[in-house]
């Protein structure tokens, strides 16, 4: 079946440090992959996808390429801030079977001043 | 304006009652769904609604059900609660299904079952 695996949390940096939160899944067919974001005590909130491989997704300096050879899916960035403090779940959306959105088990960014 | 609302916010009820949750968008989306995140806040989909039809029930006990009067709504009424049934609640909405269609989630719903 369809799957997302996340490296386990938390992530805990100090603020300008640099970010890799790994992702990987297992999908029959060809899924979009997203990564979503839920500070505390909100909902989620789309932060970036990719649609086909080799396809990069970026936004608030975050970035992450659908690598279809490595079905991986690797969130990144430069220099965290505080502010970027939150839950990271990373999803994907198959159009085989049932059409939903497959979430990850969310991994935890604690960044600290 | 809020794009995906959700009513309450928090919901605290003993075990045995009976509880809706209510979602409403008006972002003119044609899609709803619910899902719940455990303890562990690991999210997983219950039910999607396109045009208030139901496409999508993800083995959810039949204590469960989704109503959705017109298609900017979908509530959820939940009878004979359990303790297992504590978790968030959140409802999302899209524009219509696909591979590239971005999901919109509402604030969530804390159940507290006692």
């Amino acid at each position: 079946g369809n799957s997302v695996t996340q490296m386990e949390g938390p992530v805990t940096l100090s603020e300008e440090a640099f970010l890799t939160i790994n992702c990987t899944y297992t999908a029959t067919g060809y899924p979009s992959l997203f990564w979503y974001v839920q500070y505390p005590g909100e909902g989620l909130q789309l932060l970036l996808k990719a649609t086909k491989a080799d396809d990069k997704g970026s936004n608030k300096g975050f970035e992450a390429t659908y690598r279809k050879e490595t079905t991986s899916f690797h969130l990144e960035k430069g220099s965290v801030q505080v502010s970027d403090s939150a839950v990271y779940f990373c999803a994907l959306f198959t159009n085989t079977g049932f059409q939903k959105l497959v979430f990850g088990t969310g991994t935890r960014l604690l960044v600290s001043p | 304006d809020t794009a995906v609302s959700q009513t309450p916010k928090y919901l605290v009820t003993q075990m045995g009652n009976d509880k809706s949750i209510k979602c409403e968008q008006n972002l003119g989306h044609d899609t709803m769904y619910w899902y719940k995140q455990d303890s562990k806040k690991f999210l997983k989909i219950m039910f999607s609604y396109n045009n208030k039809e139901l496409i999508i029930n993800e083995t959810v006990p039949n204590r469960f059900s989704p109503k959705s009067p017109d298609k900017a709504h979908l509530n959820l009424h939940i009878n004979s609660l359990e303790l297992g049934d504590s978790a968030v609640y959140f409802c999302a909405s899209s524009q219509a299904q696909g591979l590239a269609v971005d999901q919109f989630f509402g604030p969530g719903t804390r159940l507290t079952v006692l």
